[in-house]
């Protein structure tokens, strides 16, 4: 079984710059995630998808992160413009949606903002 | 709002010797998942915690649950190398969006 792809794996840009990351779930998984990892923390839940549907984005700072799920597959996250505080490691994960149910994490997107 | 709180935040210890890990959280919750992390990889899962008393067991690792104390424990037996890695417990208050603690970095030495 295919686990969760990621693209690009590496990104550097300058502030003010914009860029998008692509994940494509585990064939199946009705829940897609994205999560915004700093260097030495725990990784912090940006927003959750269940099929092409948002159920959370109270964390998504929504002046300059977007993130859509068109055709409830695979999704991209979009940071228009960034800063230099965004430079982290952004990991998508999946789900079936299974109570109780691990999720799946992709390799990540390694972003650095100069 | 939940927090979760892990410690040590760092552990170095010797190979054969055997440890625990501890994680608390402040709200009610009755899943919980441990996680691993090498230096530049991605998160894999480890173990899911579904019920107070929940006890499970890999290899040289086991993970129990204790809802009414808010406590999860990792627990290390007889340590060795391949076990260097950084641990995440993460609590998911029933709504499938998990909260990720601050980590433990293992580091195994001979």
């Amino acid at each position: 079984e295919a686990g969760v792809a990621q693209s690009p794996r590496y990104k550097i840009i300058e502030k003010r710059q914009s860029v998008a990351f692509w994940c494509n779930p585990i064939s199946g998984h009705a829940t897609l995630y994205w999560y915004q990892q700093i260097l030495g923390q725990g990784p912090k839940l940006l927003i959750q998808f269940q099929n092409n549907g948002v159920v959370d984005d109270s964390q998504l700072p929504k002046d300059r992160f977007s993130a859509e799920r068109l055709k409830g597959v695979d999704s991209t996250l979009k940071i228009q413009p960034a800063k230099l505080e965004d430079s982290a490691v952004y990991l998508c994960a999946s789900s079936s949606g299974t109570v109780g149910e691990t999720q799946y994490f992709g390799p990540g997107t390694r972003l650095l903002v100069l | 709002e939940l927090k979760v709180e892990q410690n040590p935040l760092f552990l170095s210890m010797q190979e054969g010797k055997n440890y625990t890990i501890y994680c608390n959280y402040s709200t009610t919750s009755d899943r919980l998942y441990w996680y691993r992390q090498d230096p530049g990889k991605s998160l894999e899962s480890l173990f899911v915690l579904l019920s107070n008393g929940a006890v499970k067991q890999e290899g040289r690792l086991m993970a129990s649950l204790d809802t009414k104390a808010r406590l999860s424990t990792l627990h290390i037996t007889a340590a060795v190398h391949d076990l260097s890695a950084t641990y995440f417990c993460a609590v998911d208050k029933n709504t499938d969006k998990l909260i990720f603690g601050t980590g433990t970095r293992l580091q195994v030495f001979p």
